[in-house]
Protein backbone atom coordinates (compact mmCIF):
# COMPACT_ATOMS: atom_id res chain seq x y z
CA UNK A 1 0.00 0.00 0.00
CA UNK A 2 1.10 3.60 -0.60
CA UNK A 3 1.19 5.38 2.43
CA UNK A 4 2.48 9.01 3.52
CA UNK A 5 2.92 9.37 7.30
CA UNK A 6 3.08 13.10 8.91
CA UNK A 7 3.47 12.30 12.51
CA UNK A 8 3.63 15.78 13.53
CA UNK A 9 0.19 17.12 13.91
CA UNK A 10 1.32 20.62 15.49
CA UNK A 11 4.45 22.15 15.73
CA UNK A 12 4.56 25.75 17.40
CA UNK A 13 8.21 27.72 17.28
CA UNK A 14 9.32 31.00 17.66
CA UNK A 15 10.02 33.15 15.23
CA UNK A 16 13.91 32.68 13.55
CA UNK A 17 13.73 29.19 15.05
CA UNK A 18 14.80 26.28 12.70
CA UNK A 19 11.87 23.72 12.50
CA UNK A 20 12.07 20.43 10.47
CA UNK A 21 8.72 18.67 8.91
CA UNK A 22 8.77 15.15 9.24
CA UNK A 23 7.61 13.10 6.15
CA UNK A 24 7.58 9.26 6.01
CA UNK A 25 6.45 7.26 2.69
CA UNK A 26 5.57 4.09 1.84
CA UNK A 27 5.64 2.60 -1.20
CA UNK A 28 6.36 -0.65 -3.63
CA UNK A 29 7.11 1.60 -6.58
CA UNK A 30 10.95 1.99 -7.80
CA UNK A 31 9.87 5.19 -9.42
CA UNK A 32 7.99 7.39 -7.62
CA UNK A 33 7.69 11.21 -6.84
CA UNK A 34 7.11 13.39 -3.62
CA UNK A 35 5.99 16.67 -3.01
CA UNK A 36 5.48 19.36 -0.70
CA UNK A 37 2.76 21.77 -0.61
CA UNK A 38 1.68 24.69 1.63
CA UNK A 39 -1.55 26.13 2.77
CA UNK A 40 -1.69 29.35 4.47
CA UNK A 41 -4.70 30.43 6.64
CA UNK A 42 -5.86 31.90 3.14
CA UNK A 43 -6.71 27.99 2.05
CA UNK A 44 -5.10 27.83 -1.46
CA UNK A 45 -2.55 24.77 -1.90
CA UNK A 46 0.71 25.91 -2.71
CA UNK A 47 3.20 23.69 -4.56
CA UNK A 48 7.05 23.88 -2.97
CA UNK A 49 8.97 21.21 -4.40
CA UNK A 50 8.85 18.00 -6.50
CA UNK A 51 11.87 14.98 -5.83
CA UNK A 52 11.97 11.92 -7.79
CA UNK A 53 13.35 8.86 -6.39
CA UNK A 54 16.50 8.68 -8.56
CA UNK A 55 17.25 11.84 -7.10
CA UNK A 56 18.55 11.92 -3.93
CA UNK A 57 20.66 15.59 -3.43
CA UNK A 58 19.21 17.70 -1.15
CA UNK A 59 17.72 20.47 -2.21
CA UNK A 60 17.71 24.10 -1.24
CA UNK A 61 15.83 26.87 -2.16
CA UNK A 62 16.10 30.17 0.02
CA UNK A 63 15.44 29.47 4.06
CA UNK A 64 13.83 26.00 2.70
CA UNK A 65 15.60 22.76 2.59
CA UNK A 66 14.57 19.27 1.75
CA UNK A 67 16.25 15.96 2.75
CA UNK A 68 15.49 13.06 0.91
CA UNK A 69 16.59 10.10 2.16
CA UNK A 70 15.33 6.70 0.39
CA UNK A 71 17.30 4.21 3.42
CA UNK A 72 14.44 6.02 5.43
CA UNK A 73 11.68 6.72 3.34
CA UNK A 74 11.40 10.18 4.79
CA UNK A 75 11.43 13.07 2.91
CA UNK A 76 12.04 15.56 5.52
CA UNK A 77 11.06 19.91 5.16
CA UNK A 78 13.59 22.35 7.22
CA UNK A 79 13.08 25.63 7.12
CA UNK A 80 15.34 27.80 8.38
CA UNK A 81 15.19 31.36 10.56
CA UNK A 82 11.75 30.79 10.33
CA UNK A 83 9.06 33.95 9.74
CA UNK A 84 5.34 34.17 10.91
CA UNK A 85 4.50 34.32 7.23
CA UNK A 86 6.09 30.88 7.31
CA UNK A 87 2.47 29.60 9.37
CA UNK A 88 0.51 27.52 7.45
CA UNK A 89 -0.47 23.57 7.15
CA UNK A 90 2.43 21.40 5.15
CA UNK A 91 1.58 18.65 3.03
CA UNK A 92 3.72 15.97 1.89
CA UNK A 93 2.54 14.09 -0.62
CA UNK A 94 3.41 10.78 -2.74
CA UNK A 95 2.38 10.39 -6.60
CA UNK A 96 0.84 7.03 -6.85
CA UNK A 97 -0.10 5.48 -10.40
CA UNK A 98 0.07 5.37 -13.92
CA UNK A 99 0.63 7.75 -16.36
CA UNK A 100 -2.78 9.29 -16.84
CA UNK A 101 -4.34 7.45 -14.13
CA UNK A 102 -1.94 9.29 -11.12
CA UNK A 103 -3.36 11.02 -7.93
CA UNK A 104 -1.22 12.53 -5.05
CA UNK A 105 -1.49 10.76 -1.71
CA UNK A 106 -1.09 13.51 0.81
CA UNK A 107 -0.11 12.57 4.26
CA UNK A 108 -1.96 14.53 7.51
CA UNK A 109 -0.70 17.27 6.99
CA UNK A 110 1.70 19.67 10.00
CA UNK A 111 -0.02 22.53 11.35
CA UNK A 112 3.20 25.05 11.55
CA UNK A 113 2.72 27.96 14.18
CA UNK A 114 5.41 30.81 13.83
CA UNK A 115 5.16 33.05 17.03
CA UNK A 116 6.43 36.42 16.85
CA UNK B 1 -5.05 35.86 -14.75
CA UNK B 2 -6.36 32.74 -12.25
CA UNK B 3 -4.84 29.32 -13.62
CA UNK B 4 -7.49 27.33 -12.31
CA UNK B 5 -10.14 29.07 -11.39
CA UNK B 6 -13.57 27.61 -9.10
CA UNK B 7 -17.09 29.37 -8.35
CA UNK B 8 -18.58 29.74 -6.19
CA UNK B 9 -15.46 29.45 -3.13
CA UNK B 10 -18.30 29.80 -0.71
CA UNK B 11 -21.71 27.59 -0.87
CA UNK B 12 -24.30 26.93 2.28
CA UNK B 13 -26.72 25.02 1.53
CA UNK B 14 -29.41 23.08 3.62
CA UNK B 15 -29.79 19.19 3.54
CA UNK B 16 -31.39 17.53 0.88
CA UNK B 17 -30.54 20.04 -1.63
CA UNK B 18 -28.92 19.74 -4.93
CA UNK B 19 -25.81 21.69 -5.85
CA UNK B 20 -23.01 22.21 -8.28
CA UNK B 21 -19.34 23.35 -7.91
CA UNK B 22 -17.60 24.49 -11.31
CA UNK B 23 -14.18 24.48 -12.16
CA UNK B 24 -12.02 25.98 -15.14
CA UNK B 25 -8.28 25.85 -16.17
CA UNK B 26 -6.31 27.68 -18.80
CA UNK B 27 -2.95 26.27 -18.19
CA UNK B 28 -3.58 24.18 -21.45
CA UNK B 29 -3.63 20.69 -19.44
CA UNK B 30 -5.40 17.62 -20.30
CA UNK B 31 -5.77 15.96 -16.96
CA UNK B 32 -8.39 17.41 -14.27
CA UNK B 33 -9.28 16.37 -10.78
CA UNK B 34 -11.55 17.05 -7.49
CA UNK B 35 -10.23 16.42 -4.22
CA UNK B 36 -12.09 16.61 -1.04
CA UNK B 37 -10.64 18.35 2.53
CA UNK B 38 -12.42 17.27 5.00
CA UNK B 39 -12.51 19.19 8.48
CA UNK B 40 -9.28 17.57 9.65
CA UNK B 41 -7.58 18.83 6.63
CA UNK B 42 -7.24 15.62 5.46
CA UNK B 43 -6.87 15.50 1.50
CA UNK B 44 -8.17 12.70 -0.35
CA UNK B 45 -9.18 12.15 -4.18
CA UNK B 46 -12.17 12.30 -5.43
CA UNK B 47 -12.48 11.78 -9.54
CA UNK B 48 -9.87 12.86 -12.24
CA UNK B 49 -10.71 13.45 -16.03
CA UNK B 50 -8.26 12.85 -18.99
CA UNK B 51 -9.65 14.69 -21.83
CA UNK B 52 -13.15 14.45 -20.79
CA UNK B 53 -12.97 10.74 -19.95
CA UNK B 54 -13.25 9.40 -15.95
CA UNK B 55 -10.08 7.96 -14.99
CA UNK B 56 -10.30 7.73 -11.56
CA UNK B 57 -13.18 7.44 -9.45
CA UNK B 58 -12.06 6.50 -5.62
CA UNK B 59 -15.25 4.98 -4.48
CA UNK B 60 -16.89 8.10 -3.45
CA UNK B 61 -21.15 7.77 -3.14
CA UNK B 62 -22.91 7.99 -6.41
CA UNK B 63 -24.75 11.47 -5.54
CA UNK B 64 -21.47 12.74 -6.76
CA UNK B 65 -21.63 13.24 -10.17
CA UNK B 66 -18.45 15.24 -12.31
CA UNK B 67 -19.02 15.99 -15.42
CA UNK B 68 -16.30 17.11 -18.08
CA UNK B 69 -17.61 19.12 -20.89
CA UNK B 70 -14.07 19.67 -22.21
CA UNK B 71 -10.62 19.34 -21.21
CA UNK B 72 -10.72 22.38 -19.17
CA UNK B 73 -13.77 22.29 -17.49
CA UNK B 74 -14.30 19.67 -14.74
CA UNK B 75 -17.80 20.23 -12.73
CA UNK B 76 -18.86 18.27 -9.33
CA UNK B 77 -22.67 18.10 -9.10
CA UNK B 78 -23.68 16.83 -5.68
CA UNK B 79 -27.21 15.16 -5.25
CA UNK B 80 -29.12 14.96 -2.04
CA UNK B 81 -26.30 17.17 0.11
CA UNK B 82 -26.08 15.14 3.47
CA UNK B 83 -24.25 17.15 6.39
CA UNK B 84 -20.83 14.52 5.86
CA UNK B 85 -20.36 16.70 2.59
CA UNK B 86 -19.78 20.03 4.64
CA UNK B 87 -15.82 20.32 3.38
CA UNK B 88 -13.81 22.12 1.02
CA UNK B 89 -13.24 20.89 -2.39
CA UNK B 90 -10.30 21.41 -4.98
CA UNK B 91 -10.28 21.32 -8.23
CA UNK B 92 -6.56 20.94 -9.55
CA UNK B 93 -4.87 19.85 -13.42
CA UNK B 94 -2.04 18.46 -14.23
CA UNK B 95 -0.44 17.45 -18.15
CA UNK B 96 -0.85 13.79 -18.96
CA UNK B 97 2.00 11.93 -18.50
CA UNK B 98 4.22 14.23 -16.85
CA UNK B 99 4.97 14.10 -13.30
CA UNK B 100 5.03 17.58 -11.85
CA UNK B 101 2.84 19.45 -9.79
CA UNK B 102 -1.28 19.61 -9.80
CA UNK B 103 -1.96 23.03 -10.01
CA UNK B 104 -4.89 23.45 -7.83
CA UNK B 105 -7.97 25.88 -7.63
CA UNK B 106 -8.54 28.19 -4.19
CA UNK B 107 -11.23 25.50 -3.28
CA UNK B 108 -14.74 26.05 -3.11
CA UNK B 109 -15.74 25.56 0.91
CA UNK B 110 -19.37 23.58 1.52
CA UNK B 111 -21.34 24.05 3.96
CA UNK B 112 -24.39 21.91 4.40
CA UNK B 113 -27.11 22.55 7.75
Amino acid sequence: AQKVTQAQTEISVVEKEDVTLDCVYETRDTTYYLFWYKQPPSGELVFLIRRNSFDEQNEISGRYSWNFQKSTSSFNFTITASQVVDSAVYFCALLKGTQGAQKLVFGQGTRLTINP
Amino acid sequence: DTAVSQTPKYLVTQMGNDKSIKCEQNLGHDTMYWYKQDSKKFLKIMFSYNNKELIINETVPNRFSPKSPDKAHLNLHINSLELGDSAVYFCASSQFGATGELFFGEGSRLTVL
